[in-house]
């Protein structure tokens, strides 16, 4: 069975500073590998997806995430985080016999001023 | 820009209560889901569903659960006789196609069984 891990349960960083979420999963094949973003009262939003081709993947808002297969991972970066950036951050992977993405538990993201 | 409304954004029930959480998915989609999260757990999946019937579904949506797309526009999770452990907020989702287009997410409806 598939499964998604962020090891991460809180990241603080300064506004302006860099960012990396990590991911990463477990399936045998390979997967299907989303990004997405709960601001407070908000619904999930998605920020990228990597199906195939090209391992740097770019998304809304800023957001990149890199698939490593080597590593099982799908890191989440952004160069320069803003305080609208506070929010919940979930990765998630689904495979090719099942559409339905296996979501990790969230990093919740803290941006000081 | 068009989005996928529910309502309550809050139920309280008491244990043993039915209760229907409702759904407004994004009106040219296909597929609709139900998700639900427990405080401080995981989003978990429980159920798809096009062309009006169930297409796949989790361990979790056991004979307690159904769901009912009544009209062209709603899309509603039935909880049979609620137990606490029910408690946690449950989103709905709708994408024009399967896998390959973006699951558009509403606010949830957060459920407390007392």
């Amino acid at each position: 069975a598939q499964s998604v891990t962020q090891p991460d349960i809180h990241i603080t960083v300064s506004e302006g500073a860099s960012l990396e979420l990590r991911c990463n999963y477990s399936y045998g094949a390979t997967p299907y590998l989303f990004w997405y973003v709960q601001s407070p009262g908000q619904g999930l939003q998605l920020l990228l997806k990597y199906f195939s081709g090209d391992t740097l993947v770019q998304g809304i808002k800023g957001f990149e995430a890199e698939f490593k297969r080597s590593q099982s991972s799908f890191n989440l970066r952004k160069p320069s985080v803003h305080w609208s950036d506070a929010a919940e951050y979930f990765c998630a992977v689904a495979s090719g016999g099942s559409y339905i993405p296996t979501f990790g538990r969230g990093t919740s993201l803290i941006v000081h001023p | 820009e068009p989005e996928v409304t529910q309502t309550p954004s809050h139920q309280v029930t008491q244990m043993g209560q039915e209760v229907i959480l409702r759904c407004v998915p994004i009106s040219n989609h296909l597929y609709f889901y139900w998700y639900r999260q427990i405080l401080g757990q995981k989003v978990e999946f429980l159920v798809s569903f096009y062309n009006n019937e169930i297409s796949e579904k989790s361990e979790i949506f056991d004979d307690q659960f159904s769901v009912e797309r009544p009209d062209g526009s709603n899309f509603t999770l039935k909880i049979r006789s609620t137990k606490l452990e029910d408690s946690a907020m449950y989103f709905c989702a709708s994408s024009v196609g399967s896998l390959s287009y973006e699951q558009y997410f509403g606010p949830g409806t957060r459920l407390t069984v007392t």
